[in-house]
């Protein structure tokens, strides 16, 4: 079955250490994206990526990278930088750039704790 | 920015009764999706709506594009213990194609 695979589901990280969280898909899905969640709050977006070897700063990029060297993949590390990077982390893909004409689908989240 | 107001933040309710939640905003949308999301997964598209006045239902789920292109709402009847979850509208502006917003989300638990 396709769909997308985020790993770990849950990660603790110490502060001032780099982390990279997994976002991988078999849907052949062109578009591919990376949200933080809140308590609370709704989806704010952090970085997407149109197509391979692309990817634009979304609402709230500051301490956060990414790279797009797959379609499949698109991992996203968490830097030093981000001031409060404890958050639950969604990775999402769409068909092509248009996510709401053929909807987004989920990963099933990384929640990430800094101890 | 652009924002949208999801109402109530949350809700109570008991097995088998309807339930109703809304989305608003003060920007005109061209496209509403409703996602429901379990505790520690990812959201799930529930409904899609792409034009104003639109009802579309999708089996005890009813949603409805407002005609002002500024709302949306979503019907539940007969709500069942696993309704229980997240509720999230989300928007796509007429300004920006690829520019999507969400709603903080309504928080529904459903008591047996």
């Amino acid at each position: 079955d396709g769909g997308i695979t985020q790993s770990p589901k849950y990660l603790f990280r110490k502060e001032g250490q780099n982390v990279t969280l997994s976002c991988e898909q078999n849907l052949n899905h062109d578009a591919m994206y990376w949200y933080r969640q809140d308590p609370g709050q709704g989806l704010r977006l952090i970085y997407y990526s149109q197509i391979v070897n692309d990817f634009q700063k979304g609402d709230i990029a500051e301490g956060y990278s990414v790279s797009r060297e797959k379609k499949e993949s698109f991992p996203l590390t968490v830097t030093s930088a981000q001031k409060n990077p404890t958050a639950f982390y969604l990775c999402a893909s769409s068909l092509d750039s248009r996510p709401l004409n053929y909807g987004y689908t989920f990963g099933s989240g990384t929640r990430l704790t800094v101890v | 920015g652009q924002q949208l107001n999801q109402s109530p933040q949350s809700m109570f309710i008991q097995e088998g009764e309807d339930v109703s939640m809304n989305c608003t905003s003060s920007s005109i949308f061209n496209t509403w999706l409703w996602y429901k999301q379990d505790p520690g997964e990812g959201p799930v598209l529930l409904i899609a709506l792409y034009k104003a006045g639109e009802l579309t239902s999708n089996g005890r789920l009813t949603a409805q594009f407002g005609i002002t292109r500024k709302d949306s709402f979503l019907n539940i009847s007969a709500s069942i213990p696993s309704d229980v979850g997240i509720y999230f509208c989300a928007g796509q502006l007429t300004t920006s194609y690829d520019k999507v917003i969400f709603g903080p989300g309504t928080s529904l638990s459903v008591i047996p």
